[in-house]
């Protein structure tokens, strides 16, 4: 069976604390993961698209890179805006249309 | 450009009851995607359709259902409500395919079910 599994569920940063968000993943057959932001009492808003070990996507402050088990998250030199929960996703060869999301990581980023 | 929309926003109704959900996606998307989040759960996927055809459905029984209009317009709805429903029912489209990942997401409705 796949599973997405984040980890941690939470992380408290200082402004300026870089860190590491986890997503692991056993699948059958990877087309794609995917990370999303999502704010309280919003929707899911979409960060990156990777597809193949070793590639790697950046944005402001956001780092995604992926390998054959894992992908992480580097957010550096966070500022408050960046607090949110983030999430993984993947898609898979044998389930055309469905995202798999993992819990999510909360991150709260203190001035 | 206008984002996804969906309506209500907010509802509140009871055991045994049924709902109807609606999602207008962004202009010219033709893939709308409906997903259930709840606290313990998390974000699970209810169903996918294109061009009016449901192409993937979730594991969900089968008092949820959906469809789309020739307008990409979607709404699911469910039946014979249970507690367990409870949760926020967000739509999301994209423009050909949900196979970049790169779903726009509505704000959702969130069903209180008592």
């Amino acid at each position: 069976e796949d599973q997405v599994t984040q980890s941690p569920e939470a992380l408290r940063l200082q402004e300026g604390e870089s860190s590491s968000l986890n997503c692991s993943y056993t699948v059958s057959g990877l087309r794609g993961l995917f990370w999303y932001r999502q704010d309280p009492g919003k929707g899911p808003e979409f960060l990156f698209t990777l597809y193949s070990a070793g590639e790697e996507k950046e944005k402001e402050r956001l780092k995604a890179t992926l390998t054959k088990k894992e992908s992480f998250l580097h957010i550096t030199a966070p500022k408050p805006e960046d607090s949110a929960t983030y999430l993984c996703a993947v898609h898979t060869t044998d389930s055309w249309g469905k995202l798999q999301f993992g819990a999510g990581t909360q991150v709260v980023v203190t001035p | 450009k206008a984002g996804v929309t969906q309506t209500p926003r907010y509802l509140i109704k009871t055991r045994g009851q049924q709902v109807t959900l609606s999602c207008s996606p962004i202009s010219g998307h033709r893939s709308v995607s409906w997903y259930q989040q709840t606290p313990g759960q998390g974000l699970q996927f209810l169903f996918e359709y294109f061009s009016e055809t449901q192409r993937n459905k979730g594991n969900f029984p089968g008092r949820f259902s959906g469809r789309q209009f020739s307008n990409s317009r979607s709404e699911m709805n469910v039946s014979t409500l249970e507690l367990g429903d409870s949760a926020l029912y967000l739509c999301a489209s994209s423009l050909a395919s949900p196979d970049t990942g790169e779903l726009f997401f509505g704000e959702g409705s969130r069903l209180t079910v008592l």
